[in-house]
């Protein structure tokens, strides 16, 4: 069983929209990931989240993006107007400890696409 | 930002024979090494990581050498199965910063 679920599992949007993308961790985890892999590409960072706040963004995380932990069990990841360079696998994953103490469990993703 | 590097995009064995994936990095900062499978449609899995204070990590048929003067880590698979066909992404982190790094990845196919 995955440490998380993620929803949906596919999400088509028009360009422009916003949209939400979930994750459920099943177990207490402290810290929370969003990556990304663009079709074919690697896997890139996007942003941490500890203690309910930010910890650490890349450069892709601009101000179209934001996360948050509405209710202390759900991390979503926010696109305010999506872009078709927007479109890729979104990963969300979890950690009992900061990285570089233990490995990273991801979910299965959500498929964003953006027509 | 390439501070992880897989060179090979894809790699085929036979069934039974040594799997070797090789992973570069260029940030000497970064001190915890992980290697993770991906199939289709799912998200990658953990599969093995190594620290900076070892050179080498074993997980039955799994492996994870790390050289850190030559900024370089492999995985060897021995024997390959065929179920071990997937992406496999090389990873590291460094203790200054929060967040994992992934090499674009290597293709494993092993065949029957």
């Amino acid at each position: 069983e995955p440490e998380v679920t993620q929803t949906p599992s596919h999400q088509v949007t028009q360009m422009g929209q916003e949209v939400i993308l979930r994750c459920v961790p099943i177990s207490n985890h402290l810290y929370f990931y969003w990556y990304r892999q663009i079709l074919g590409q690697k896997v890139e960072f996007l942003v941490s989240f500890y203690n309910n706040e930010i910890s650490e963004k890349s450069e892709i995380f601009d101000d179209q993006f934001s996360v948050e932990r509405p209710d202390g069990s759900n991390f979503t990841l926010k696109i305010r107007s999506t872009k078709l360079e927007d479109s890729a696998m979104y990963f969300c994953a979890v950690s009992p400890l900061q990285v570089g103490n233990s490995p990273l469990h991801f979910g299965n993703g959500t498929r964003l696409t953006v027509t | 930002d390439q501070q992880v590097k897989q060179n090979s995009p894809s790699l085929s064995v036979q069934e039974g024979r040594i799997s070797i994936l090789n992973c570069d990095y260029t940030n000497s900062m970064f001190d915890y090494f992980l290697w993770y499978k991906k199939y289709p449609a799912e998200g990658p899995t953990f599969l093995i990581s190594i620290s900076s204070i070892k050179d080498k990590n074993e997980d039955g048929r799994f492996t994870v050498f790390l050289n850190k003067s030559a900024k370089h880590l492999s995985l060897h698979i021995v024997p390959s199965q065929p179920g071990d066909s997937a992406v496999y992404f090389c990873a590291a982190s460094a203790p200054s910063g929060n967040d994992m790094r992934f090499g674009a990845g290597t293709r494993l196919t092993v065949k029957p």
